[in-house]
Order: C-alpha cells, then structure tokens, then sequence
C-alpha cells in the first residue's frame, strides 16, 4: 500500500539544522508532488512547500525560502526537508503529504507520513 | 494570503445526532476555467496525522463513510457529518489549494455531549 515513512524525533539548539527524511512507497515516486507541513504543538497545520519528485524543483512559501531546502533521492524514493537557523518556533511536528493526483502541484493531500517531531530547545 | 475562517471552534453533538461545520475563505476559491472549489476537508484524530476527507469541496476520499458529506461554493464551505460517532471525536481542518501560500482554517474540535 501506498505509505510515507518519516525518521524520527529530533532534538536540536537554537541556530542549528534539521533534515527530516520522507520514505516513501506503494507507487511512482516521480509523479505525485510531495508537500511538507508542520504543525506546533497544540496549533493548526502550516503549509511550507513542496517539491516535484520528477525534476527535483521545490517551491517554498516565502516565509521559509531564506532558510529551508527541500530535496530528494530517487533512487531512495525519498524526499527531504531541511531547515536552518531554527529558533523555539520551529518546535512543531513536520510532516510530509503526498497530493491526491499525479502531476499535480495544487492539490489536496490523500498520504500523509506519521510526522516527525522537532524539539528546537537550549 | 488566502484566510480560512472556521466555525465553530468547537462543538460537542450527542451521539447520532448531526454536526455541522463552516469554512468561510477571504476570496473565492472557485476556479472559473474548470468549475472547481480548491477546498478540503481533513479529520486528525489525537495524536494522528490528518485524514482527508473531501476534496474539490464535495469529492468523498477513500474509505470515508458516506454519513460525511462536503458542500458548498465560492468563499462558503460546510463539512456535515451525520449520526455522529465516538470514532468522529477529532479536530477538523479546511484547507485552500487555490493559491499560494496554501492556508489551512484554525480548526474545529468535535467531541460527544
């Protein structure tokens, strides 16, 4: 079955990196664009981006662009989010989303993988 | 930024009675040329990551029950949920895929009275 698989909790300090790692499963990993979305605790959902498996381009939203890359492996069917500089407000759980239809950038997401959790504390 | 406005923020229905939810986005979400609502519905449960449960506003997602249904047009979307269940104890999420930054509603906790 279709199945996004997340790596695990992270524990980081104000100003360093995170790279979370998206396994994914089940179907052509070159056509469904892969979405990232975090979301603090006891918050909502905020969208960060996405990235089209197939050529590798990723769109941010313009208030991660400065500090995030997103990328992926093909041959590891994976995608990755990478974020910079995290302060106490980057504390969330990240998750990644598949979209519901193939080849299509603004979409609805159908997969989500189980989230990662980010802890950004000194 | 396209602003998702949810209502209520939370609600408690007794079981098998109905439950209405209400989305309300700041510009029209209707895209003209195909005659599309770019609106979703998702359900997380604690502890769980979000469930679709409508796209296109009112298109039904694998394995969702048919007592879930998705209407509505333009800015005005309602998630209804008939004979509610303990099982629909979660939080409910709209969410535009019209423009971007793609924006989420803040969010409705569902629970049993």
């Amino acid at each position: 079955q279709v199945q996004l698989v997340q790596s695990g909790a992270e524990v980081e300090k104000p100003g360093a990196s995170v790279r979370v790692s998206c396994k994914t499963s089940g179907y052509i990993f070159t056509d469904y664009f892969i979405h990232w979305v975090r979301q603090a605790p006891g918050q909502g959902l905020e969208w960060m981006g996405w990235i089209n498996p197939s050529s590798g381009a990723p769109y941010y939203a313009q208030k991660f662009q400065d500090r995030m890359s997103m990328t992926r492996d093909t041959s590891l069917t994976t995608a990755y989010l990478e974020l910079n500089s995290l302060t106490s407000d980057d504390s969330a759980v990240y998750y990644c989303a598949r979209t519901t239809t193939a080849a299509t950038t603004w979409d609805a997401f159908d997969i989500w993988g189980h989230g990662t959790m980010v802890t950004v504390s000194s | 930024d396209i602003v998702m406005t949810q209502s209520p923020d939370s609600l408690a229905v007794s079981l098998g009675e109905r439950a209405t939810i209400h989305c309300k986005s700041s510009q029209s979400i209707l895209y003209n040329a195909n005659d599309k609502n770019y609106l979703a519905w998702y359900q997380q449960r604690p502890g769980q990551p979000p469930k679709l449960l409508f796209y296109w506003a009112s298109t039904r997602g694998s394995g969702v029950p048919e007592r879930f249904s998705g209407s509505g047009s333009g800015t005005d979307f309602t998630l209804t949920i008939n004979a509610v269940q303990a099982a629909d104890v979660a939080v409910y999420y709209c969410h535009q895929y019209y423009g971007t930054p793609l924006t989420f509603g803040g969010g409705t906790k569902l629970e049993i009275k």
